[in-house]
């Protein structure tokens, strides 16, 4: 069984629907993490989550709001989105949230496009 | 100015020759460094990784850093056709609040 897992894998979505992704991991890991990847750009790092709680939340608009309901499971609510939301977005974990040499162990990402 | 650096590429070499990725980096207190390595469609897979200056080998693979030149590097011996993929060069920093920083990627092509 995959580390991190990602559903749906692909999802095309109207700007006024409301949709779910789904992250689980089974690494027992504490810490996870969502991140948007577009082409041409970094990663960029959208939530992070350590023990259930949310440590960082790097400016992104409210029409992303993520759910950690316990520690191996993430979501994503979207609602409203814009066609500049199209993109892979990626779900990471790692053994702690601070401790800078842990690496993240990613998902295979949800391809979302917006129409 | 972008934290992480790397030249987009796409870069080629023959197969069986060294590939050479360099990522640079902006923050002077970064500790940890990854490369990861993403196939097309796939999530980003860990392949090495290095705290401390030098070289750190690990079969066809050797990453190299260099703090005062805030530098990191990977060599791949010996390419193979399956290293044909995307390589993210990551910097993370307990400065930044514990943030991993991303470069875009170098795209890495052997030819057969």
């Amino acid at each position: 069984e995959t580390g991190v897992t990602q559903t749906p894998r692909h999802l095309v979505m109207g700007m006024t629907n409301k949709k779910s992704l789904k992250c689980e991991q089974h690494l027992g890991h504490n810490a996870m993490y969502w991140y948007k990847q577009s082409a041409k750009k970094p990663l960029e790092l959208m939530f992070v989550y350590s023990l259930e709680e949310r440590v960082e939340n790097n400016s992104v608009p409210s029409r992303f709001s993520p759910e950690c309901p316990n520690s191996s499971h993430l979501f994503l609510h979207l609602h409203t989105l814009q066609p500049e939301d199209s993109a892979l977005y990626l779900c990471a974990s790692s053994q702690d949230w601070g401790s800078s040499n842990q690496p993240q162990h990613f998902g295979d990402g949800t391809r979302l496009s917006i129409l | 100015q972008k934290e992480v650096e790397q030249n987009s590429g796409p870069l080629s070499v023959p197969e069986g020759a060294i590939a050479s990725l360099n990522c640079t980096y902006s923050d002077r207190v970064s500790q940890s460094f990854f490369w990861y390595r993403q196939y097309s469609g796939k999530s980003p897979e860990l392949i090495m990784s290095i705290y401390s200056n030098g070289d750190k080998e690990d079969g066809r693979f050797t990453a190299q850093l260099n703090k005062a030149s805030q530098y990191v590097s990977l060599l791949i011996r010996d390419s193979q056709p399956s290293d044909s993929a995307t390589y993210l060069c990551a910097v993370n920093s307990l400065y930044f609040g514990n943030q991993f920083y991303f470069g875009t990627g170098t795209s890495l092509t052997v030819i057969p």
